[in-house]
Formats: structure tokens, sequence, C-alpha cells
């Protein structure tokens, strides 16, 4: 996957569930992000990490939280405040030589 | 904050014309701007990026042109293939120190008719 792996690939949200997407890169870069992607939307900025221990809200971070407690990993749970999480999330990471490495995303489907 | 518009939303060409699809951006800062294509359930994947500092930039088939006075920038398929068929974004950042966060556009959906 190219250094930065999303898992699962497919995930299945029940009502008033909270779910937990996976992201581990091992490329050594010191930011990652989420995005989301719905049809006709582009990607949109969920949140961002510019070092371990510190991240910052993108445009829609309402229902959404992350950590970053290694350089490796940025976990992003949907909380069940996010009242329409069925899309697809992207995790990337980045340095200013290698620009962005996108993650092969995770489809999420509330049923 | 930036804001990216992209245009077309959908473009369709004949097997062998040429593509363009255009941004602009609202932050004047910005000084890099990537273009990534992404196949139908796959990752976006970049193809060429322009910085500031730089009018044009060609690789092979693929070109990108920056207006830095106008805000705008914009990317240039030519003697396109089927393969090329596609969603397209554009996007833009300030970079600055070791990251820095995209904004994108919308996207364009290219099809290529054989």
């Amino acid at each position: 996957d190219g250094g930065i792996t999303q898992s699962p690939k497919y995930l299945f949200r029940k009502e008033g569930q909270n779910v937990t997407l996976s992201c581990e890169q091992n490329l050594n870069h010191d930011a990652m992000y989420w995005y989301r992607q719905d049809p006709g939307q582009g990607l949109r900025l969920i949140y961002y990490s510019q070092i371990v221990n510190d991240f910052q809200k993108g445009d829609i971070a309402e229902g959404y939280s992350v950590s970053r407690e290694k350089k490796e990993s940025f976990p992003l749970t949907v909380t069940s405040a996010q009242k329409n999480p069925t899309a697809f999330y992207l995790c990337a990471s980045s340095t200013p030589a290698a620009g962005y490495t996108f993650g092969s995303g995770t489809r999420l489907t509330v049923v | 904050g930036e804001n990216v518009e992209q245009h077309p939303s959908t473009l369709s060409v004949q097997e062998g014309d040429s593509a363009v699809i255009k941004c602009t951006y609202s932050d004047s800062a910005s000084n890099y701007f990537p273009w990534y294509k992404q196949e139908l359930g796959k990752r976006p994947q970049l193809i060429i990026d322009i910085r500031s500092n730089v009018g044009e930039k060609k690789d092979q088939r693929i070109a990108v042109t920056l207006n830095k006075t106008a805000k705008h920038f914009s990317l240039h398929i030519t003697e396109t293939q089927p393969e090329d068929s596609a969603v397209y974004f554009c996007a833009a950042s300030n970079s600055g120190g070791s990251n820095y966060k995209l904004t994108f556009g919308k996207g364009t959906l290219l099809t290529v008719n054989p």
C-alpha cells in the first residue's frame, strides 16, 4: 500500500455506535491527515496532525475524534454524533519533499 | 481559509483530443498546486504539481500552468487515451515548515471515448 495502510477496507456501523478507522504509515512522515470523500464533494479535511500528541480540526471535524500517540499511527473515531457518516475515508501522510501519500481508503456504511 | 473552485465537473472528449481542467484559488499565500488522478474505488495518485516560482511544468502528455496574479491554474492533457478516464482533483496549499494541508477542488470526471 505504498507505505500507508488503512483498515478495514469496508466497515459497517449501526445507528448510535462508535467505530474506529485505522491508519498506519512507515514512511517516517511527520504530518498525517484524514479526509472524507462524498460523490461530487471532492476531499474534505476532517483532522490533521503535524507532530505526535498534537492535532487540529479541519473543515468538518464535528462528530469525529482522533489521537496521535505515535508518529506511525493516526486513528479516526466516527462517533454517534456524526449524523451522516456514510462515506469513503482517506488517510494521508506528507513531507514537503515527497508530497502526499494516500492510503487505499475505508468505505464506511451505516446499516 | 483557502477555497478552491474547479471546472468543469464533467468533461467528455474523443480519444486523441486535448482536455483542459481549470481551478481557481482564494488564498494569495498558497504556493503549491498538485493535481491528482483517482480511478473508481482507488486512492488519489499525484500526476503533476507546480510551485509558485514557475509558470508552467510539463511531463510527457500532461502540463500544468499557473497564473499567480489571477490565482488560477490549469491541467492540460494532450493526445488523450481511454486510460486517462478518471476523476481529476486540483489542490492548493501554503507549504511551509515540515508539513502542509491541502484544500481540494470538487473534482472533474474525465471520460475519453474511443
